[in-house]
């Protein structure tokens, strides 16, 4: 089975500090993305990325930055904690062959 | 643009009654289809998808979806619920980038509510 392990399931954050969340994927997958997720807006793709050190914006990448290091790695910062960043934060990986697939999700708060 | 529309925010079903999501998208290239189940703090879970051929797909949970590609419509079907399928439904689309798979876009979602 595929597996998108997330670093943490619950985060609580102060306001300014700079948050690291974490995600790896085991099915050597060359996509990943980042989600938020928050009632009545679905989710939306903060960023993705289609290979090492390669990343594009999504929808919503303000105030967020990401790192691809390795193949099964794939990094979410916020540089600077805000209050309208506390969210469910879902990642993924995804192939042609298998589709995507999705991690717990990181819920997150900003105090 | 792309876009995926699911009409019905809520739905209320009793236990084994028959259960049809819908789900509509707008996509310029052949689309793959996705149905992602989430439970309250979970993860998306992936039901079934559609790639290519046979225009009904099986997934998992005794759940299927019906490709129409002339009403751009991907619905899901289950003929008997159980009270364990409350949840919220995802309808997702997307397409071949080169050799793989790109971003996906999603509808809003479908809260299923099952009485007992």
């Amino acid at each position: 089975d595929v597996k998108v392990t997330q670093s943490s399931r619950y985060l609580v954050k102060r306001t300014g500090e700079k948050v690291f969340l974490e995600c790896v994927q085991d099915m050597d997958h060359e996509n990943m993305f980042w989600y938020r997720q928050d009632p009545g807006l679905g989710l939306r793709l903060i960023y993705f990325s289609y290979d090492v050190k390669m990343k594009e914006k999504g929808d919503i990448p303000e105030g967020y930055s990401v790192s691809r290091e390795k193949k099964e790695r794939f990094s979410l910062i916020l540089e600077s904690a805000s209050t309208n960043q506390t969210s469910m934060y879902l990642c993924a990986s995804s192939s042609e062959r298998h589709g995507a697939f999705f991690g717990q999700g990181t819920r997150l708060t900003v105090v | 643009a792309q876009s995926v529309t699911q009409p019905d925010i809520h739905i209320t079903v009793s236990e084994g009654a028959s259960l049809e999501l819908r789900c509509n998208y707008s996509y310029g290239a052949t689309p793959y289809l996705f149905w992602y189940v989430q439970s309250p703090g979970q993860g998306l879970q992936l039901l079934l998808k559609y790639f290519s051929g046979d225009t009904l797909v099986q997934g998992i949970k005794g759940f299927e979806a019906e490709f129409k590609r002339s009403q751009s419509s991907f619905n899901l079907r289950k003929p008997s619920v159980h009270w364990s399928d409350a949840a919220e439904y995802f309808c997702a689309v997307g397409a071949a980038r080169g050799s793989t798979l790109g971003r996906l876009y999603f509808g809003r979602g479908t809260q299923l509510t099952v009485w007992p």
